[in-house]
């Protein structure tokens, strides 16, 4: 399967614990987005990855939030300290011009 | 910042009736996009728009975006069961921007 891959699919966690998730994009593929979904709304922008290096980041996120993509191929996504709010699917999408593609999401519960 | 709405937020239609979203952003837009997700699915990239006044046709549907570049439209003609999801725009702002700010879908329904 040569698409975007996303781990893990779900994920359940206490509050006021750490997760992190892996996003494996499409091999030459070198922009890298994540995002976050909740049930009836379009994805929210969290960050944006030009080969290795972030060059967007939401101003919605909080500090909690970072996310890493080293050597310009899988990524990371790590939220500390989690809260119930951040209970949503978290999307992560890939492309070379602007057509992205995108992964089945991981899926998280705080509880 | 950059705000992307969509209208209707929800349609039910009988199959074979036409369907249409609009999406209107509140900012000049380098280029659109609109997705498709089905009911558990992740979005599905579309197409995508950049010139102003551009129209352009797939199969059944045919998109449109705005002469001011703000705005864009989906049409579906004679709607099939396949059709059902939501749909999504998605625009990136002029300036240089690397931000895609999705629109809030419309979410169709189709009656067989």
């Amino acid at each position: 399967d040569t698409g975007v891959s996303q781990n893990p699919r779900h994920k359940i966690t206490k509050r006021g614990q750490n997760v992190t998730f892996r996003c494996d994009p499409i091999s030459e593929h070198n922009r890298l987005y994540w995002y976050r979904q909740t049930l009836g709304q379009g994805p929210e922008f969290l960050t944006y990855f030009q080969n290795e290096a972030q060059l967007e980041k939401s101003r919605l996120l909080s500090d909690r939030f970072s996310a890493e993509r080293p050597k310009g191929s899988f990524s990371t996504l790590e939220i500390q300290r989690t809260e119930q709010g951040d209970s949503a699917m978290y999307l992560c999408a890939s492309s070379i011009t602007w057509e992205q593609y995108f992964g089945p999401g991981t899926r998280l519960t705080v509880t | 910042g950059q705000q992307v709405m969509q209208i209707p937020q929800y349609q039910h239609v009988q199959e074979g009736e036409d369907f249409t979203t609009y999406c209107n952003s509140s900012t000049t837009l380098s280029n659109i996009q609109w997705y498709k997700q089905r009911p558990g699915g992740h979005p599905v990239f579309l197409i995508q728009l950049v010139k102003s006044g551009e129209v352009k046709k797939q199969k059944r549907l045919t998109f449109q975006f705005g002469e001011a570049k703000k705005n864009s439209s989906l049409h579906i003609t004679a709607t099939q069961t396949t059709d059902v999801g939501t749909y999504f725009c998605a625009g990136l702002p002029s300036g240089g921007y690397q931000k895609v700010t999705f629109g809030t879908g419309t979410k169709l329904q189709v009656i067989p």
